[in-house]
This record gives structure tokens, C-alpha cells and sequence, in this order.
């Protein structure tokens, strides 16, 4: 158990709606990072935030969007969403930016 | 443009032998790489790091080694045993700058018993 958590751990929904994935870092962890898995792809990094800052930007799409809050939790906003981005979606936590990354069990987003 | 890639889809390897995973990278920016290690239906768990100012680093069961000049890391499992099963991702990042971590493509590892 990496300390991680993520909700919810499924998700199906039709093509056009919008779903948030939500993300509870380790406790005492400031930074949160989100990726997106696809089949047989690597990881993709789509967005980091510390302490409620964005800090850096992947290859996220205009349609998705993410938020730390002052607790330190994190929401990952997809809308308008396509047969594509069905994809596993990881959230990782560390305490700062550079150190080593834990992982949360990811969201599998399934778009119908 | 794939900056980490990691070649060999699958590997599989008897119990008790060494399993050596490989990664390349092209950015000469990065200075920090790491190995991850992910059971199915599961996150990536942190394996090893290292840093760009050292060429090798070792925990255990585990060892890293870094080639700068061939921009090639590469991870030793000895001895491989069968719950090493899993893939295994090699990260890099430039940690003068963004902390994005980029992945490989990852690796198949099957340890027989």
C-alpha cells in the first residue's frame, strides 16, 4: 500500500460526458502528479501540482483539467470525452518536486 | 518523439538467474532515472533510482547502472525469483527543471520456476 488513494476505482460512462477522478497523497506529500496509461502504452504525464500550484504540464488535452486543493487533494477533470481516453489513470504523490514518486492503484476509465 | 524507450517488450528468465532489464534514453537533460515495478491491476511501485552523478547503485537484490556517454541504463535482478513477475518501467527526469517524470514503454519480466 503505497499511502495513495484514489476514487473511484471504475468508472464507465458514455461519449460527451464528464467525469472527475479524485486523489489523496501520502500524508506530508505536497506534490501530486497525474498520468495517463493507455493499452500497451507507457505511463503519460499529464499534469503536476505542489501545494495547490500548477507546477508542470504534459501532454494534457484542452478537455481535461486538474485542481490540488488546500488540503492537498487532487481532482482531474475530463469533459467532452471520447472512445479514446478510455485509459487507466494513475494519481503519484512525493514530497516534493524531484523525489521519488508513489503511486496511487489507479482509475479505470472505460468511454462507451 | 519517444525520449525513454525501453526495447524488449518481454523478457523471460529461469529462477535463480539474473534478469537485466535495459532502457535508452535520448535527452541529455535528464539527470535523474528510476525503476518501477507494476503488478497487474495495481500502481507502479518505486524500485530503485539513480542519480546522474553516480554510474551504479545497488539495494539488495537490485542494481542499477548508468551509462551516460551510451545514454543506456540498465537493472540487474539477482537472483531472479518468481514473485519478481511483473512489468518494469524506467522513468528519467531533468530535475533542473519540470520533475516530469517520462516513462518507458515498459517490460515484460516472467521469472520461471
Amino acid at each position: 500500500d503505497s499511502g495513495v488513494t484514489q476514487t473511484p476505482k471504475h468508472l464507465i460512462t458514455a461519449t460527451g460526458q464528464r467525469v472527475t477522478l479524485r486523489c489523496s497523497p501520502r500524508s506530508g506529500d505536497l506534490s501530486v502528479y497525474w498520468y495517463q496509461q493507455s493499452l500497451d502504452q507507457g505511463l503519460q504525464f499529464l499534469i503536476q501540482y505542489y501545494n495547490g500550484e500548477e507546477r508542470a504540464k504534459g501532454n494534457i488535452l484542452e478537455r481535461f483539467s486538474a485542481q490540488q486543493f488546500p488540503d492537498l487533494h487532487s481532482e482531474l477533470n475530463l469533459s467532452s470525452l471520447e472512445l479514446g481516453d478510455s485509459a487507466l489513470y494513475f494519481c503519484a504523490s512525493s514530497v516534493a518536486g524531484g523525489n521519488e514518486q508513489y503511486f496511487g492503484p489507479g482509475t479505470r476509465l472505460t468511454v462507451t | 518523439d519517444q525520449q525513454v524507450k525501453q526495447n524488449s517488450p518481454s523478457l523471460s528468465v529461469q529462477e535463480g538467474r539474473i534478469s537485466i532489464l535495459n532502457c535508452d534514453y535520448t535527452n541529455s537533460m535528464f539527470d535523474y532515472f528510476l525503476w518501477y515495478k507494476k503488478y497487474p491491476a495495481e500502481g507502479p511501485t518505486f524500485l530503485i533510482s539513480i542519480s546522474s552523478i553516480k554510474d551504479k547503485n545497488e539495494d539488495g537484490r537490485f542494481t542499477v547502472f548508468l551509462n551516460k556517454s551510451a545514454k543506456h541504463l540498465s537493472l540487474h535482478i539477482v537472483p531472479s525469483q518468481p514473485g519478481d513477475s511483473a512489468v518494469y518501467f524506467c522513468a528519467a527526469s531533468d530535475r533542473s527543471g519540470t520533475y516530469k517524470y517520462i516513462f518507458g514503454t515498459g517490460t515484460r519480466l516472467k521469472v520461471l520456476a
